[in-house]
């Protein structure tokens, strides 16, 4: 499949271990954020989402964690599998209902065997 | 499978061509979104239509159009092509018009235009 961005910066870890993803995100006002996760050759594919009045939300194996204050929002993966091997992308919404999202660049999971 | 269909998957032209990209939305759903995705770039919003209708432009290239059909589904018009516009272009479909977090944005699986 085509690679989505050749200097994405690149997360590797072991099968079976935790994944942390971080984003920084640039905007005190977004209130809407959302991963999601893009395997090579497909479209990006949604993960998992949180308001901006929650701190932490939890999918399956899946962790979102947002810190306002900071203005950083992270994608935990637990027992992270190869299949998890993809790049994962944190939108936020400036203005809830009103603005389009806007995009980070992307970090490259790799899942080592 | 998201439900939302492109085509074409691949499609390779010249400079100063003029390609029509197309997407069906997931039954049930209204709204359109078009977003370019080149190298080292994450995903740019370029236009959302709902229920045929225009309802944000993002950036957007006046050589670059869209519209969406009574049957919903939508053709991205690119023209005057250049190389820079060689790129992923994805559409993602949603149930309603805002974008909110009721919004989820389902994404077909891209168009790769390459232009030589």
């Amino acid at each position: 499949g085509e690679s989505v961005g050749l200097h994405l910066p690149t997360l590797s870890v072991q099968e079976g271990d935790n994944s942390i993803i971080n984003c920084a995100y640039s905007n005190s006002a977004s209130d809407y954020f959302i991963w999601y996760k893009q395997e090579s050759g497909k479209g990006p594919q949604f993960i998992i989402d949180i308001r901006s009045n929650m701190d932490k939300r939890q999918g399956q194996r899946v962790t979102v964690l947002l810190n306002k204050t900071v203005k950083h929002l992270s994608l935990q993966i637990a027992a992270t599998q190869p299949g998890d091997s993809a790049v994962y992308f944190c939108a936020e919404s400036p203005h809830s209902g009103n603005t389009p999202l806007v995009f980070g660049k992307g970090t490259r999971l790799s899942v080592i065997a | 499978d998201s439900g939302v269909t492109q085509t074409p998957k691949h499609l390779i032209t010249a400079t100063g061509q003029r390609v029509t990209l197309r997407c069906s939305p997931r039954s049930g759903d209204l709204s359109v979104y078009w977003y370019q995705q080149s190298l080292d770039q994450g995903l740019q919003f370029l236009i959302h239509y709902y229920n045929g209708e225009e309802r944000a432009k993002g950036n957007i290239l006046e050589r670059f159009s869209a519209q969406q059909f009574p049957d919903l589904h939508s053709e991205l018009n690119l023209s005057s092509l250049e190389l820079g516009d060689s790129a992923l272009y994805f559409c993602a479909s949603s149930v309603g018009g805002s974008w909110s977090i009721q919004e989820t944005q389902y994404f077909g699986p891209g168009t790769r235009l390459l232009v030589l």
